[in-house]
């Protein structure tokens, strides 16, 4: 089964910071990784598709990069309505999510 | 609006059933595959199961296999998670989500609120 290490666990971070996360998968997946954002008590919302394309509505100061087994997601300028938890996923074979990373302010 | 309506969670007791479901509104749902993703109390996301736009082709985490089955109705534009067996940890809540393609699970672009579960005597 191909594992998902998502890093850091948390991030603290002020407004107008770039925000970076990580994403390692053990084996190569090619472009095959997503990110979502999740505010508490929320669904998840998609953010970033096939790495680094951005889902319909979502602004631009979020980005993705990356293949084969590192990823990153930057968020360029930190908003306050930013604070949330964020996953990658990968669908290699079946979904798997990283652990999140917890972004606060 | 597309939407996503879940429903049918509820307090169960260890070894019980339970059929939750998902009602689309605002498009069809026969092209796309469509999935449940549920999340623990406190704890990350994790996929449960999937299954093409046809229904013809279904598929279980290993976590759940042989307990749970997924199932749809594309003339209800309906989606159901039938669970079996349940278990302490299957305690989650419960996401419908559609799959932007019709025969392969690849990303989630629309998610419903979600259902708890509770398992627990």
């Amino acid at each position: 089964d191909i594992q998902m290490t998502q890093s850091p666990s948390s991030l603290s971070a002020s407004v107008g910071d770039r925000v970076t996360i990580t994403c390692q998968a053990s084996q190569d997946i090619r472009n095959y990784l997503n990110w979502y954002q999740q505010k508490p008590g929320k669904a998840p919302k998609l953010l970033i598709y096939d790495a680094s394309n951005l889902e319909r509505g979502v602004p631009s100061r979020f980005s993705g990069s990356g293949s084969g087994t590192h990823f990153t997601f930057t968020i360029s300028s930190l908003q306050p309505e930013d604070i949330a938890t964020y996953y990658c996923q990968q669908y290699q074979n079946y979904p798997v999510f990283g652990q999140g990373t917890k972004l606060e302010i | 609006e597309e939407r996503l309506l879940d429903s049918g969670g509820d307090l169960v007791q260890p070894g019980g059933s339970l059929r939750l479901a998902c009602v689309a509104s605002g498009f069809t749902v026969s092209p796309y595959a469509m999935s449940w993703v549920r999340q623990a109390p406190g704890k990350g996301l994790e996929w449960v199961s999937s299954i093409s736009g046809s229904g013809g082709r279904a598929y279980h985490a290993d976590s759940v296999k042989g307990r749970f089955s997924i199932s749809r109705d594309n003339s209800k534009n309906t989606l159901f998670l039938q669970m079996n067996s349940l278990r302490a940890e299957d305690t989650a809540v419960y996401y419908c989500a559609r799959v932007r393609e019709p025969d392969a699970t690849t990303y989630f672009d629309l998610w419903g609120q979600g259902t708890l579960v509770t398992v627990s005597s």
